[in-house]
């Protein structure tokens, strides 16, 4: 099962431009997290965001939740070229359950 | 920080074979692992949930007779896709929960392609 929807679907922009995410999900959850995926690749995790925490950082990436609007957002500052890649979020309900991703977003980032 | 390996890391197989893909958390022990399937364009979908010395449990719509799942110790889950067809040509990718960890840590494999002929 999916947990929720990543908006939007495709994002494509420029080298040093932002680039915005967004995840929303259905159930009450534990974490947060977004990956990145390149192509063919495995994921590679990029932050945890907890339940009772709004923002954090970390480097170029912001996350963001709301917890009353089942929502989270990832924004890549200044963005590059080896940015592009598929962006999940994925949430777990409680620790130790499995995490369940969102359908991701897929980030062209041209130079 | 933790590593999980998957073995092998990309596998051809004829229609109607199985196969048998490893997880191994290398430095850390794992009670659970959990095993997802990635179609191309598409998310992670979550398959089962492997518990070390039990049965592992199925996500709905995951046939367990055909995807074979065994926990033996608390480093090595083990995934055989049985009697393969070409649908489930796919990318397998399993990840570990750290028992000694805070229970929010989960790492992820490298990833399996399988693709059937």
């Amino acid at each position: 099962s999916q947990q929720g929807e990543e908006d939007p679907q495709a994002l494509s922009i420029q080298e040093g431009e932002n680039a915005t995410m967004n995840c929303s999900y259905k159930t009450s959850i534990n974490n947060l997290q977004w990956y990145r995926q390149n192509s063919g690749r495995g994921l590679v995790h990029l932050i945890l965001i907890r339940s009772n925490e709004r923002e954090k950082h970390s480097g170029r990436l912001r996350v963001t939740l709301d917890t009353s609007k089942k929502s989270s957002s990832l924004l890549i500052t200044a963005s590059r070229a080896a940015d592009t890649a598929s962006y999940f979020c994925a949430t777990d309900y409680q620790a130790g359950t499995a995490l369940i991703f969102g359908k991701g977003t897929t980030l062209s980032v041209s130079s | 920080g933790a590593v999980v390996s998957q073995h092998p890391s990309w596998v051809i197989c004829k229609s109607g074979t199985s196969v048998k893909i490893e997880c191994r958390s290398l430095d850390f022990q794992a009670t659970t692992m959990f095993w997802y399937r990635q179609f191309p364009k598409q998310s992670l979908m979550l398959m089962a949930t492997s518990n070390e010395g039990s049965k592992a449990t199925y996500e709905q719509g995951v046939e367990k007779d055909k995807f074979l799942i065994n926990h033996a110790s608390l480093t090595l889950s083990t995934l055989t896709v049985t009697s393969a067809h070409p649908e489930d040509s796919s990318f397998y990718i399993c990840s570990a929960r750290d028992v000694g960890g805070l229970g929010n840590e989960q790492f992820f494999g490298p990833g399996t392609r399988l693709t059937v002929l």
